[in-house]
């Protein structure tokens, strides 16, 4: 049972630069989420989606977009990297329900040069 | 506006010490209060979670205090161990909505 598997592990880019980040649950999850942290910043949401079909922006989504492919995948894609995109990015996973824990990846290190 | 506000941000204490990290939050509408433990190089895991009806849990050496009232709540870790050194996460949800988190601290366990 792998839970949530973010890819790639590191990535580097150029400023302008554009990627998609992939995250994949199989834990048959109904909502997904984005974080970004930094230090000193915490976790930080940059999109959610709550259901397959539905996307909402979280605290931090300039600059990014998603896509909810299927019920097990959630995608991010910065269209055109900035520097100050330079972060480790993570991918979460939850039921709906009473409890809500959430299951992370083991994150993304994306440097922007 | 910080929804989730934790101190402090970092802590060192000398093994079987009690560490203590705290949290307030502003929220009236959060039901669910995690804490998330993370390891260098790892994603955040779940350590332990309360919602409001109770003020205290305890699993193992972990204890969460909650203070409905206060709007705050915090993590005691009894009989501190080197391997519990990581970054130490709250965070508060409502129902059907996604996790806010607190900046973090970083416990550090002198042997």
């Amino acid at each position: 049972n792998a839970g949530v598997t973010q890819t790639p592990k590191f990535q580097v880019l150029k400023t302008g630069q554009s990627m998609t980040l992939q995250c994949a649950q199989d834990m048959n999850h109904n909502s997904m989420y984005w974080y970004r942290q930094d230090p000193g910043m915490g976790l930080r949401l940059i999109y959610y989606s709550a259901s397959e079909g539905t996307t909402d922006k979280g605290e931090v989504p300039n600059g990014y977009n998603v896509s909810r492919l299927n019920k097990r995948e959630f995608s991010l894609r910065l269209e055109s990297a900035a520097p100050s995109q330079t972060s480790v990015y993570f991918c979460a996973s939850s039921s709906q329900g009473v409890v809500t824990e959430a299951f992370f990846g083991q994150g993304t290190r994306l440097t922007v040069v | 506006q910080q929804q989730v506000k934790q101190s402090p941000q970092s802590l060192i204490v000398q093994k079987g010490g009690i560490p203590i990290i705290n949290c307030a939050y502003e929220n009236t509408a959060f039901d669910y209060f995690p804490w998330y433990q993370q390891f260098p190089g790892k994603g955040p895991a779940l350590l332990i979670a309360i919602r409001p009806d109770v003020s205290e849990k305890k699993e193992g050496r972990f204890t969460i205090s909650f203070n409905k009232s206060a709007k705050q709540f915090s993590l005691h870790i009894m009989d501190s161990q080197p391997g519990d050194s990581a970054t130490y996460f709250c965070a508060a949800s409502k129902a059907g909505t996604a996790l806010i988190f607190g900046k973090g601290t970083t416990l550090s366990v002198s042997s």
